[in-house]
This record gives C-alpha cells, sequence and structure tokens, in this order.
C-alpha cells in the first residue's frame, strides 16, 4: 500500500524567508509523485510531476526535487501570495487506458506574512 | 492545458432531498474521473473512481446507494448524494486524468455541500 508523509504540517514564513516541504513517500512499482497547491475552497491547482530519482522541476518560484524515498518543494523568496496548501501524491503516470487513484499526504499549509 | 469544471461550486439543500454535482472536462476526453470528499484543514479522500461506460467503483466505506455516481460519456460525470443528511455536508471534489502531456491529474473547483 502506497503512504505518503508530508512535514510539517503548517509553515509561517516571513516574505522572503526562503524553506522547504518534505514529501516522503513508500511505494510500490513505477510512480509518478505529484505537487499540487490548493487554496482555501478551492479544488487542488496541478504544479509538477516527478518521474525518477534527481529530476527537478521550477515554476516561478517553486522548484521540486525528488529522491527514491522523498520529494522537497523549495520556496525561493516567498511572496504572500504563495500562502496556501501545498499537497503531494503519488500514483501512475497515465500514458494509456483507465487512469488510476493517486494517494494523498495530508498537506503543508503554508502561511507567508507580508 | 487540460481543464475540469466541476458545478456548482455551492449548494445548500435541505435534509431528505437529493443533490446532483457535475463533472466536465472541458477539452480532453476521459476516460476516468475521480471523486474525492475534503473535511476542513484535511486531505482529500477518496470516494470513487468512475469509468465511462461502467460502474464506478466505490472506496471502503462509502455507500454507494447514497453516492450515485454516473459516467455516461468521456466528458461528464456526475455525484448524486441521495436522502442528504447534514453529515453528508462537505467539500466535494472531482478529477480527470488527461492522457499524454504531463497534465498529471486535473482537478474541479470542488463544491461545497450543506445540508440544513
Amino acid at each position: 500500500e502506497d503512504q505518503v508523509t508530508q512535514s510539517p504540517e503548517a509553515l509561517r514564513l516571513q516574505e522572503g524567508e526562503s524553506s522547504s516541504l518534505n514529501c516522503s513517500y513508500t511505494v510500490s512499482g513505477l510512480r509518478g509523485l505529484f505537487w499540487y497547491r490548493q487554496d482555501p475552497g478551492k479544488g487542488p491547482e496541478f504544479l509538477f510531476t516527478l518521474y525518477s530519482a534527481g529530476e527537478e522541476k521550477e515554476k516561478e518560484r517553486l522548484k521540486a526535487t525528488l529522491t527514491k524515498k522523498e520529494s522537497f518543494l523549495h520556496i525561493t523568496a516567498p511572496k504572500p501570495e504563495d500562502s496556501a496548501t501545498y499537497l503531494c501524491a503519488v500514483g501512475p503516470f497515465r500514458t494509456s487506458g483507465s487512469a488510476r487513484q493517486l494517494t494523498f499526504g495530508s498537506g503543508t499549509q503554508l502561511t507567508v506574512l507580508p | 492545458g487540460a481543464v475540469v469544471s466541476q458545478h456548482p461550486s455551492r449548494v445548500i439543500c435541505k435534509s431528505g432531498t437529493s443533490v446532483k454535482i457535475e463533472c466536465r472536462s472541458l477539452d480532453f476526453q476521459a476516460t476516468t474521473m475521480f471523486w474525492y470528499r475534503q473535511f476542513p484543514k484535511k486531505s482529500l479522500m477518496l470516494m470513487a473512481t468512475s469509468n465511462e461506460g461502467s460502474k464506478a467503483t466505490y472506496e471502503q466505506g462509502v455507500e454507494k446507494d447514497k453516492f450515485l455516481i454516473n459516467h455516461a460519456s468521456l466528458t461528464l460525470s456526475t455525484l448524486t448524494v441521495t436522502s442528504a443528511h447534514p453529515e453528508d455536508s462537505s467539500f466535494y471534489i472531482c478529477s480527470a486524468s488527461a492522457q499524454g502531456e504531463d497534465y498529471g491529474y486535473t482537478f474541479g473547483s470542488g463544491t461545497r455541500l450543506t445540508v440544513v
């Protein structure tokens, strides 16, 4: 059974104070690791998919990295608008046939203070 | 990119009535859609997996007679909460997977259901 653990549960940063969020996982077989951003009262917004250890992806102030056991979401010089809950999940990347479900972590609630 | 539209965004209903929530993939065909439930400050709990043209697969503990799922076309899945009760009040979210490009799994904007 796939398991995903995120830490910390909550993180408060000053604007410009860089930090990292952690997502550790145990899975069987080939998987993709997904990062999402969720604002209050909204559905998750897709950020990144990582497929293999050593892979990195960037989007604005966010950079996601992946090892065989964990993924980090690095936030560089965050702004108040980066405040949200960040979710990671593991699941198969769909190339053909029916998709299968994702296993989500419990999320990290990030607050960036001005 | 892939877009999933979910309606309504908010609904208030009386106890004992039924409510239907729609989930549409706007620019891609989704043979599989997923329905989640989310409690305040909690992560997403998968309720069921919906495959086009076949019966949905429900997760353990989810009442299939209360949460009716229909996936009649490649772009539309519906969740009907039947005989709703206050404990069914929650945030319901659908998602779909787009084949090919790095869309990941795209989520709808969610439906806040309040049963009074």
